[in-house]
């Protein structure tokens, strides 16, 4: 399978605890993106690399929130101290040239 | 604040007709509008996608039309199918950075 894939699918948490997602994009995709989506809703950008360099950041993106992408492959989406608020679906999406968007499956995050 | 407005939240057709689903946008640098395809649990699926220098483009049973002036673009769906059933959303793009997406539309085709 050569789409984009995304580790774990499903996480549960207690508040307070510190999670970590993985997102392996398209391998020749240069861009990448996090999102998040809430139940009943479109999906919201987080934040998006060019490379390994991390371009721009949503306001949503809290202080509790920090992403990284070494050596512009894999990315990782940490969430420190969780809160309830942070249930949602985080999604990965990858691009040549940040039209043509593809997504992972989401890992969907339930704080406890 | 909203950028891109999509209507109507649900939608139900019966097989083989036509679903019809609007987006509104504001922003007039987007410059690529894509529409997903979501089924429960899976993440967004590209569905078809236009550029603001063309009026329609179709692609199968899914057409895209664009009308610039009025910042509008729907997603026109022939023939609907039981399989179809899904959340379809509506996305807009500026100069390749991130996708602003519509709040999604619900639809069920009854066989």
């Amino acid at each position: 399978d050569t789409g984009v894939s995304q580790d774990p699918r499903h996480k549960i948490t207690k508040r307070g605890q510190n999670v970590t997602f993985r997102c392996d994009p398209i391998s020749e995709h240069n861009r990448l993106y996090w999102y998040r989506q809430t139940l009943g809703q479109g999906p919201e950008f987080l934040t998006y690399f060019q490379n390994e360099a991390q371009l721009e950041k949503s306001r949503l993106l809290s202080d509790r929130f920090s992403a990284e992408r070494p050596k512009g492959s894999f990315s990782t989406l940490e969430i420190q101290r969780t809160e309830q608020g942070d249930s949602a679906m985080y999604l990965c999406a990858s691009s040549l040239k940040g039209y043509e968007q593809y997504f992972g499956p989401g890992t969907r995050l339930t704080v406890t | 604040q909203q950028q891109v407005k999509q209507s109507p939240q649900s939608l139900i057709v019966q097989k083989g007709g036509i679903s019809i689903i609007n987006c509104a946008y504001e922003n007039t640098a987007f410059d690529y509008f894509p529409w997903y395809q979501q089924f429960p649990g899976k993440g967004p699926a590209l569905l078809i996608a236009i550029r603001p220098d063309v009026s329609e483009k179709k692609e199968g049973r899914f057409t895209i039309s664009f009308n610039k002036s009025a910042k509008q673009f729907s997603l026109h769906i022939m023939d609907s199918q039981p399989g179809d059933s899904a959340t379809y959303f509506c996305a807009a793009v500026n100069a390749g950075n991130m996708l602003t997406f519509g709040g999604g539309t619900r639809l069920m085709v009854k066989p």
